[in-house]
């Protein structure tokens, strides 16, 4: 039931593009993702409605394919402040209950 | 500036002593979770409540962990005798849920306990 999460880390120069996969095995209500640093608490980014949206957040921006259980986050022109771990958290009834992929580990060198 | 409040924020004891960390969600929210994070199995939820009533449990060891919310305002969660494999890092999230509404959770700061 877990997601899984490709690739398991990224190594970037600033500046540099990436995009994070997010795939589950069961049907999604909506894909939530979150930045986590270390030593802190994972912070929101964006949620993705059942309905193949796409949403954006600065040059942070996400997509939903439902028919493919499947939700992709694109970073553009990234910047030293986005290194990190990503996650994806997935919820399969609309109840707010998230399961989290393993993380991506991304890395921004200057 | 709201948010999720978790004490202790840092907690070390002796294997076999009670543990117990505390949550106080964001004003207003009705869903409260309990996850717990390590580098093997990651963000793992151990129980979550609703209204105050407890949803699911399932992903929590019964036999040590318990978790309660005496009211609206804190959740409890207790660890007793602790193991050093409970050595975690311990997340409170609260969201506000209503069918549809599509809400996102969030997290506190976490309480990162060690057991030695």
């Amino acid at each position: 039931q877990q997601p899984v999460q490709s690739p398991q880390a990224v190594i970037l120069r600033e500046g540099e593009d990436a995009v994070i996969n997010c795939s589950s095995s069961k049907a999604l209500y909506s894909v939530h993702w979150y930045r986590q640093k270390h030593g802190e608490a994972p912070v929101f980014l964006m949620i993705l409605l059942k309905g193949g949206e796409q949403k954006g957040h600065e040059k942070i921006s996400a997509s939903f394919n439902e028919k493919k259980q499947q939700s992709s986050l694109y970073l553009t022109a990234s910047q030293l402040s986005y290194s990190g771990t990503y996650f994806c958290g997935t919820d399969h009834q609309g109840a707010q209950k998230l399961v989290f992929g393993q993380g991506t580990r991304l890395t921004i060198n200057p | 500036d709201a948010r999720v409040t978790q004490t202790p924020r840092h907690k070390v004891t002796e294997m076999g002593q009670e543990v117990t960390m505390r949550c106080q969600p964001i004003l207003g929210h009705n869903t409260v979770f309990w996850y717990r994070q390590t580098m093997m199995q990651g963000l793992e939820l151990l129980a979550y409540f609703r209204n105050r009533a407890p949803l699911d449990d399932s992903g929590m060891p019964k036999d040590r962990f318990s978790a309660e919310m005496p009211d609206a305002t804190l959740a409890t969660l207790k660890i007793q005798p602790s193991e050093p494999r409970d050595s975690a890092v311990y997340f409170c999230a609260s969201g506000l849920e209503f069918s549809g509404s599509g809400n996102t959770i969030y997290f506190g700061e976490g309480s990162w306990l060690t057991v030695v």
